[in-house]
């Protein structure tokens, strides 16, 4: 089947402009998260939904960032006022179950602040 | 909360050498351990877990040990292959949070 999709693939953004990312996750699967991956750097914990319970905001790095899951499926994260340093590779992640089962990445989109 | 450290950063070895990669945790709560591997250009992907009911996990090549007591678990990967070469991932979670990961070890395995 299908697997975890996002998209865009790539983005480049003139900095203090807002840029909404997209993530698809595997159909059926009821927890998404959202990481940030910089050079050098590991998986960032961003943000986490599971079902329709109230969202995991704890990894948010400052209120510039917001995401939302509609229905459940689709979710958006959303970066205000773009900074140079928000530039990194943004990855989607489902999985069946929360938190200790396999997570199913997506490709990321890899965002670029000029 | 829980926080992961990864050795080494980088690792160099030739085909057909093993490799080991350790990682510590603090949050003596934690009881699931896996580990992703992402190749240059492609998405992270699970390659092993383990539980913290088990001290050690085998899958052909690959194996996972676990010490609770210590606090730390290990990646070790047999016979490497130049298809090995990747960055490797742990990570660490108790059963009502979030995974917390490492920062990676990238591993090149030379022919």
């Amino acid at each position: 089947g299908a697997g975890v999709s996002q998209s865009p693939s790539n983005k480049v953004t003139e900095k203090g402009k807002d840029v909404e990312l997209r993530c698809d996750p595997i159909s059926g699967h009821t927890a998404l998260y959202w990481y940030r991956q910089s050079l050098g750097q590991g998986l960032e914990f961003l943000i986490y939904f599971q079902g329709n319970s109230a969202p995991d905001k704890s990894g948010l790095p400052s209120d510039r960032f917001s995401a939302e899951r509609t229905g459940g499926s689709v979710s958006t994260l959303t970066i205000q006022r773009t900074q140079q340093e928000d530039s990194a590779v943004y990855l989607c992640a489902s999985s069946f179950a929360p938190h200790q089962y396999e997570q199913y990445f997506g490709p990321g989109t890899r965002l670029t602040v000029t | 909360g829980e926080n992961v450290e990864q050795h080494p950063s980088t690792l160099s070895v030739q085909e057909g050498d093993s490799a080991v990669i350790k990682c510590t945790y603090s949050d003596s709560a934690s009881n699931y351990f896996p580990w992703y591997k992402q190749e240059l250009g492609k998405r992270p992907q699970l390659i092993i877990d383990i539980r913290s009911n088990v001290g050690e996990k085998k899958d052909q090549r690959i194996a996972v040990t676990l010490n609770k007591t210590a606090k730390h678990f290990s990646l070790h990967i047999r016979e490497t292959q130049p298809e090995d070469s990747a960055v490797y991932f742990c990570a660490a979670s108790e059963s009502r949070s979030t995974l917390t990961f490492g920062k990676g070890t990238m591993l090149l395995v030379s022919p």
